[in-house]
């Protein structure tokens, strides 16, 4: 079955630097995989996806991220941080049929001003 | 377009209560997915519907909950009776199809407190 560890409970970063959330999933073959944004009380935002192609991907709000599939990674990335982007980030994985998400335990990500 | 539509957005029951959740997901989407996500955790899948169909039940307690969705388009969820262990975000999401390249788009859940 598929899995997807994100190692880092926390991670705080001061304004404007730059921050990488790191994603290792285990899967046999090229998975499906996404990254999530869920703002406290909110539902999940997606922020990007990766399925094929180019490994690395764009997404909202500034935020890129590159699948490496030698390291089973799939690391989210942003050059400057801005306060508004505190939350907690989900990686996730789909694989095979029917759409079937599996999530990360999820980074919480707070912003020093 | 409009979102995923939940409501309530706040419930808190006693243990050995019932509760039901109801999910109103993008119109023309045909998959229509519930998950728990308990403090700490990312979200788990419950159940998936395609249309009026279950695809996918296999991690649904199903002594306790059940879901539907007669039409194909709203959904409601049911625990009955709850646990303690329910306490969670029960969030509803949403994809045009089934495939797996499809994005899934969510609500924003609803917390259920069991006291």
């Amino acid at each position: 079955a598929q899995s997807v560890t994100q190692p880092d409970i926390h991670i705080t970063v001061s304004e404007g630097a730059s921050l990488e959330l790191r994603c290792n999933y285990s899967y046999g073959a090229t998975p499906y995989l996404f990254w999530y944004v869920q703002s406290p009380g909110q539902g999940l935002q997606l922020l990007l996806k990766y399925f094929s192609g180019d490994t690395l991907v764009q997404g909202i709000k500034g935020f890129e991220a590159e699948f490496k599939r030698s390291q089973s990674s799939f690391n989210l990335r942003k050059p400057s941080v801005h306060w508004s982007d505190a939350a907690e980030y989900f990686c996730a994985v789909s694989t095979g049929g029917g759409n079937k998400l599996t999530f990360g335990t999820g980074t919480q990500l707070k912003v020093e001003l | 377009e409009a979102g995923v539509a939940q409501s309530p957005r706040y419930k808190i029951i006693e243990k050995r209560q019932s509760v039901a959740f109801w999910c109103n997901p993008i119109s023309g989407h045909a998959t229509l997915y519930w998950y728990q996500q308990i403090l700490g955790q990312g979200p788990k899948l419950l159940i998936q519907f395609q249309n009026n169909g279950v695809v996918d039940d296999s991690q649904l307690p199903k002594d306790r909950f059940s879901a539907e969705r007669l039409k194909g388009v709203d959904s409601t969820l049911k625990i009955q009776p709850a646990k303690l262990e329910d306490s969670a975000v029960y969030l509803c999401a949403s994809s045009l199809t089934g495939d797996s390249n499809q994005p899934q788009h969510f609500g924003d859940g609803t917390r259920l407190s069991i006291l």
